[in-house]
């Protein structure tokens, strides 16, 4: 089956680092790829989607300079946390689209700590 | 952001019970989908349902697309000890899954041993 793979599981860094997050489509290409958020005991909130070769589209609310998306290749979203503060700490989750007609594939998840 | 309504929010029942579960919206969707999570872990497809009024069935698992695109059911039959975990459905405008997609805001499903 489709396997997207997220690096790393758990980081944890001091304020004010900026930490990358990759996501991977191991087995498909994924010209689109999408950045989930979720807090603790909620449910996933949508941040942006990153589509291969342009720029990617954020959801109302969210920083993109902040949370700074690349999609070089079919294969490869990242998202950065720019300057990461206490609040940024959450569970960054990605997912990828193998194709027409198919749904999305999650991937295991970052669990972000900023101290 | 806009969320899905899911009820109930938890759920403490035994095992071999039956479970039962909904999400409802102000929006249409055109197709619904239903995942699981369990802790530290991406959520992983269930079912997806891509046409109103669909009742499809994954083993135990069975889920519907309500007529008025504005919600779905998901049922567990028989319930074992790896059913333990959140459960979110998910709307989507589009009709494959494949845009953005709104989450409900989950049950969490506990088997009392």
């Amino acid at each position: 089956g489709a396997v997207v793979s997220q690096h790393p599981s758990r980081v944890i860094c001091k304020s004010g680092t900026s930490v990358k997050i990759e996501c991977r489509s191991l087995d498909f290409q994924a010209t689109t790829m999408f950045w989930y958020r979720q807090f603790p005991k909620k449910s996933l909130m949508l941040m942006a989607t990153s589509n291969e070769g342009s720029k990617a589209t954020y959801e109302q609310g969210v920083e993109k300079d902040k949370f700074l998306i690349n999609h070089a290749s079919l294969t490869l979203s990242t998202l950065t946390v720019t300057s990461a503060h206490p609040e940024d700490s959450s569970f960054y989750i990605c997912s990828a689209l193998q194709g027409a007609g198919q749904p999305q594939h999650f991937g295991d998840g970052t669990r972000l700590s900023i101290l | 952001g806009q969320q899905l309504n899911q009820s109930p929010q938890s759920m403490f029942i035994q095992e071999g019970e039956d479970v039962s579960m909904n999400c409802t919206s102000s929006s249409i969707f055109n197709t619904w989908l239903w995942y699981k999570q369990d802790p530290g872990e991406g959520p992983v497809l269930l079912i997806a349902l891509y046409k109103a009024g669909e009742l499809t069935s994954n083993g135990r698992l069975t889920a519907q697309f309500g007529i008025t695109r504005k919600d779905s059911f998901l049922n567990i039959s028989a319930s074992i000890p790896s059913d333990v975990g959140i459960y979110f459905c998910a709307g989507d405008e589009s009709n494959f899954g494949n845009e953005k997609l709104t989450f409900g805001t989950g049950t969490r499903l506990t088997i009392i041993p």
